[in-house]
C-alpha cells in the first residue's frame, strides 16, 4: 500500500523556521518525482514545491521561493521541506504527494494526510 | 504563470441530477496536462481525472474529463451523495497551478 506521512508541523512565530518531513512507504520512493502542495484554512490548493527523482531537478512557487528548500534522501524514502522565515500567509496545511508517472511535473495519485503549519506571535 | 479560472463557484444539485464543472486557462494548456480532484472536509485530495480525459486508478465511470486548449469540463453524470465534494483542475504543462475550485453541494 501506497503511504505518505508528514510530520514536523506545529506553531512558528513570525520569521522562525520549521522543517517538514514526509515519509513514504509502498512504492520505489526514487522512481517518483514529490510534490508539496498546501492549504491555508478554507482556502484552495497551492502548489509549494516539487523535486525530480533524483533532487537534481527542483521548482518553487514564487511566494516561497528563498525561503522554502525542498530535498529528498532516495536511500531512506523519505523527502523534507525546510521553511525559513515563515510569514503569517504561510500558515496552512502542508501536504506531500506523489507524481503520478516519473514525470517532473504531473499529477498527483497519492497524498499524505497533511500537516498543519501555524504562523503566529 | 498560467491562471485557471473555475465556474461556477458553488453549484447546488440534487442526487441523480448531471453536473458540468467548468476551467478556463488564462492560456492554452496542452491537452494532456490538465486534471481534476475531489476533496472532502478533512481529507487529502483525490485524484479524479488526468491528461483531460482519462480516469484515474478506481473512478467511477459518471466521472468524464473533456476539453483541450484553454476550456476543460468535468462531468459528472448521475449525482451520488458521496459526490457532494469540492473539485479542483490543475495545469501541468507549464509549473503547476491550481484553479479555485468548485464547491457541488445538496440543493
Amino acid at each position: 500500500e501506497v503511504q505518505l506521512v508528514e510530520s514536523g508541523g506545529g506553531l512558528v512565530q513570525p520569521g522562525g523556521s520549521l522543517r517538514l518531513s514526509c515519509a513514504t512507504s509502498g512504492f520505489t520512493f526514487s522512481s517518483y518525482a514529490i510534490h508539496w502542495v498546501r492549504q491555508a484554512p478554507g482556502k484552495g490548493l497551492e502548489y509549494v514545491s516539487a523535486i525530480s527523482t533524483n533532487g537534481g531537478s527542483t521548482y518553487y512557487a514564487n511566494s516561497v521561493k528563498g525561503r522554502f528548500t525542498v530535498s529528498r534522501d532516495n536511500s531512506k524514502n523519505t523527502l523534507s521541506l525546510q521553511m525559513d522565515g515563515l510569514r503569517g500567509e504561510d500558515m496552512a496545511v502542508y501536504y506531500c504527494a506523489r507524481v503520478r508517472s516519473g514525470s517532473f511535473f504531473g499529477p498527483v495519485d497519492y497524498w499524505g494526510q497533511g500537516t498543519l503549519v501555524t504562523v503566529s506571535s | 504563470e498560467i491562471v485557471l479560472t473555475q465556474s461556477p463557484g458553488t453549484l447546488s444539485l440534487s442526487p441523480g441530477d448531471r453536473a458540468a464543472l467548468s476551467c478556463r486557462a488564462s492560456q492554452g494548456v496542452g491537452s494532456t496536462y490538465l486534471a481534476w480532484y475531489q476533496q472532502k472536509p478533512g481529507q487529502a485530495p483525490r485524484l479524479l481525472i488526468y491528461g483531460a480525459s482519462s480516469r484515474a486508478t478506481g473512478i467511477p465511470d459518471r466521472f468524464s474529463g473533456s476539453g483541450s486548449g484553454t476550456d476543460f469540463t468535468l462531468t459528472i453524470s448521475r449525482l451520488e451523495p458521496e459526490d457532494f465534494a469540492v473539485y479542483y483542475c490543475q495545469q501541468y504543462g507549464t509549473s503547476l497551478t491550481f484553479g479555485g475550485g468548485t464547491k457541488v453541494e445538496i440543493k
